[in-house]
């Protein structure tokens, strides 16, 4: 499986500021996605992150809140933008690889606390 | 649409004892994968066992196995010889094999206590 890494592992922001999470990948692969966990609650789907084009977004989430970059095959970020309290979740990014398409493995999260 | 319920939101279980864990779905799909993954307290999302709806076989990884029931859309994980280590938050997954968007749907989430 990928090894996949997220900077910052952590970070605690005050309102209206923004962030930028990056995910980074030991190997190419075809697909990244990024999750939003809410406190105690379930993983959903903000976007898929597409390799030289604009991000596929969930229903529920926009590019304006949460633009997302993919420069290569092995590298994206995403963005918080304008942060409230509500906002305060664990980030993850997730990866598929060609071999095995249909497996998704997970980074280890980003722990965002908006104050 | 897809859904996915895990409608037990706390279990606990015994060391070296069995637990099933329940998850249903609901799709119209014919062509879907099923998964179960494992968060503990580190928070890193580990993938414990996949099914393809295809196969009528049962997954079997080590300890962990689940009950594939396609007609009743029912997934279900048994973990046996429960250890100390398996104490987590478990979700079940959903994924449409046609639409190949790799996109998952996950269930609410069981957390698992496993006692000494």
């Amino acid at each position: 499986s990928a090894v996949i890494s997220q900077k910052p592992s952590r970070d605690i922001c005050q309102r209206g500021t923004s962030l930028t999470i990056q995910c980074q990948v030991d190997s190419q692969v075809t697909m990244m996605f990024w999750y939003r966990q809410q406190p105690g609650q379930s993983l959903t789907l903000i976007a898929t992150a597409n390799q030289g084009s604009e991000a596929t977004y969930e229903s529920g989430f926009v590019i304006d809140k949460f633009p997302i970059s993919r420069p290569n095959l092995t590298f994206s970020t995403l963005t918080v933008s304008n942060m409230s309290p509500e906002d305060s979740s664990i980030y993850l990014c997730s990866v598929t690889s060609g071999v095995r398409y249909n497996e998704q493995f997970f980074g280890p999260g980003t722990r965002l606390t908006v104050l | 649409a897809q859904t996915v319920t895990q409608s037990q939101p706390e279990m606990s279980v015994q060391e070296a004892e069995t637990v099933t864990l329940s998850c249903t779905y609901d799709t119209s799909e014919n062509n879907y994968y099923l998964f179960w993954y494992k968060q503990p307290p580190s928070r890193q999302m580990i993938l414990v066992i996949r099914q393809e709806a295809y196969k009528q076989q049962n997954a079997t990884e080590n300890r962990f196995s689940v009950n594939f029931q396609k007609a009743a859309k029912s997934f279900s994980l048994k973990i046996s010889d429960s250890q100390l280590g398996d104490t987590a938050m478990y979700f079940c997954a959903f994924m449409n094999g046609s639409s190949n968007t790799g996109k998952l749907i996950f269930g609410q989430g069981t957390t698992l206590q496993v006692k000494p």
